[in-house]
């Protein structure tokens, strides 16, 4: 199985800042044929399933905010929130759908500062 | 709009077993994929499977293999994950969750299914 691996478990940003979350996984999920990161991006509020952010590592899904972004490739990406608003406060998931099991990162939690 | 309406919450002994629906609308069903996520009390997200809605076929995660149907209806546009011999370790919330393919991101999500077990 793909280990994805997040890092911080938490942070606390004050609004407005920028918000860094970093997902590492045990193998590549680059895809060489089409040349795709089989890599995305969930938002769960409290209360609430996950909500879609980013596939293919960086494309942002239909009607998210451009302040969240979505970088790297092979093993090692990245998720950026540019200025934190107070809706954004959540746990955030990167997950591999590149091999079966589809595994998700242990989550990290963003926090108001 | 794209909606997946799950079946409510369940309380089961240890060793029933549970089916859980969750019926969509808004798009055409058998040109997706249908997953099934669990998010036990303070774990990450768990994929237990996909099925194919239109050719039925399906994959399973290895840990559930034993003990995990997933099956669709396509007249009545919903998928089942069905699990067996339920342990306390199966208390979660389950989700389904839409993929255009087996092979892509989840794009919609239904609202969950807290199953309990209890003796």
């Amino acid at each position: 199985d793909i280990v994805m691996t997040q890092s911080p478990d938490s942070l606390a940003v004050s609004l407005g800042e920028r918000a860094t979350i970093n997902c590492r996984s045990s193998q590549s999920v680059l895809y060489s044929s089409n040349n795709k990161n089989y890599l995305a991006w969930y938002q769960q509020k409290p209360g609430q399933p996950p909500k879609l952010l980013i596939y293919w590592a960086s494309t942002r899904e239909s009607g998210v905010p451009d302040r969240f972004s979505g970088s790297g490739s092979g093993t090692d990406f990245t998720l950026t929130i540019s200025s934190l608003q107070a809706e954004d406060l959540a746990v955030y998931y990167c997950q591999q759908h590149y091999s079966t099991p589809h595994t998700f990162g242990q989550g990290t939690k963003v926090e108001i500062k | 709009q794209v909606l997946l309406v799950q079946s409510g919450p369940e309380v089961k002994k240890p060793g029933a077993s549970v089916k859980v629906s969750c019926k969509a609308s808004g798009y055409t069903f058998t040109t997706y994929a249908m997953n099934w996520v669990r998010q036990a009390p303070g774990q990450r997200l768990e994929w237990m499977g996909w099925i194919n809605a239109d050719n039925d076929n399906t994959r399973y995660s290895q840990k559930f293999q034993d003990r995990v149907t997933i099956t669709r209806d396509t007249s009545a546009s919903t998928a089942y994950l069905e699990l067996y011999s339920l342990k306390s370790e199966d208390t979660a919330v389950y989700y389904c969750a839409r993929a255009a393919s087996g092979w892509d991101a989840f794009d919609s999500w239904g609202q969950g299914t807290l199953v309990t077990v209890s003796s």
